[in-house]
């Protein structure tokens, strides 16, 4: 099946600092890409949608600029954690589609953030 | 929001047993769809069912769909120790265009051996 990657798998960094997770799609142009959040033993919240070449749509109630989420190619989106804060500490996942994914919904096997 | 619920939230259960875990949602779909998570992983896409589909098979895994109830069940049959996972369902809604699906809480299935 299609493969999505994301980088790094986890990451520690300090209060007020900036992060960036790159999500990838490795055999298929992901026309689509989406970016949810997952607290311990909970669901995945959706934080975003990003379409290639045009601006995130946020779900309500996420700070868009305090994430920010970059899809500049077919196979890469980013999302930046900017002054990150303890509260931020969370599981990050993001799933891809495309044209030639079959309707079908990637994901990629998520990242862990620590704010210390 | 999430406008998935999911019962049982656990579910433990031996090796050879099967088992069913239920989701119920709240608005119209596209199409309803489950996802494997082994802690601290990704999701596992695991079977899609179109909201014109009422039952659909995929080795061991069985899932139903009823629009009119806004429910789905998965079926897991002869459960083995690997199965141990969370399970969600996710709904794709027809007010919403993209594909943003919307997930429910989850079963945390526990298969003893």
């Amino acid at each position: 099946g299609a493969v999505v990657s994301q980088h790094p798998s986890w990451v520690i960094c300090k209060s007020g600092t900036s992060v960036k997770i790159e999500c990838r799609s490795l055999d298929f142009q992901a026309t689509t890409m989406f970016w949810y959040r997952q607290f311990p033993k909970q669901s995945l919240m959706l934080m975003a949608t990003s379409n290639e070449g045009s601006k995130a749509t946020y779900e309500q109630g996420v700070e868009k600029d305090k994430f920010l989420i970059n899809h500049a190619s077919l196979t890469l989106s980013t999302l930046t954690v900017t002054s990150a804060h303890p509260e931020d500490s969370s599981f990050y996942i993001c799933s891809a589609m495309g044209p030639h994914s079959g309707n079908t919904i990637y994901f990629g096997e998520g990242s862990w953030l620590t704010v210390v | 929001s999430q406008q998935g619920e999911e019962d049982p939230q656990a579910l433990s259960i031996q090796e050879g047993e099967n088992a069913t875990m239920n989701c119920s949602y709240k608005t119209s779909i596209n199409n309803l769809q489950w996802y494997r998570q082994n802690s601290g992983r990704g999701l596992v896409h695991l079977i899609l069912i179109r909201s014109n589909e009422r039952e659909k098979h995929s080795g061991r895994l069985r899932v139903t769909l009823d629009t009119s109830k806004k429910s789905s069940s998965l079926l897991i049959t002869a459960s083995r120790a690997a199965d141990t996972a969370s399970y969600f369902c996710a709904t794709d809604a027809k007010e919403t265009s993209g594909s943003r699906l919307t997930f429910g809480e989850g079963t945390q299935l526990t298969v003893n051996p």
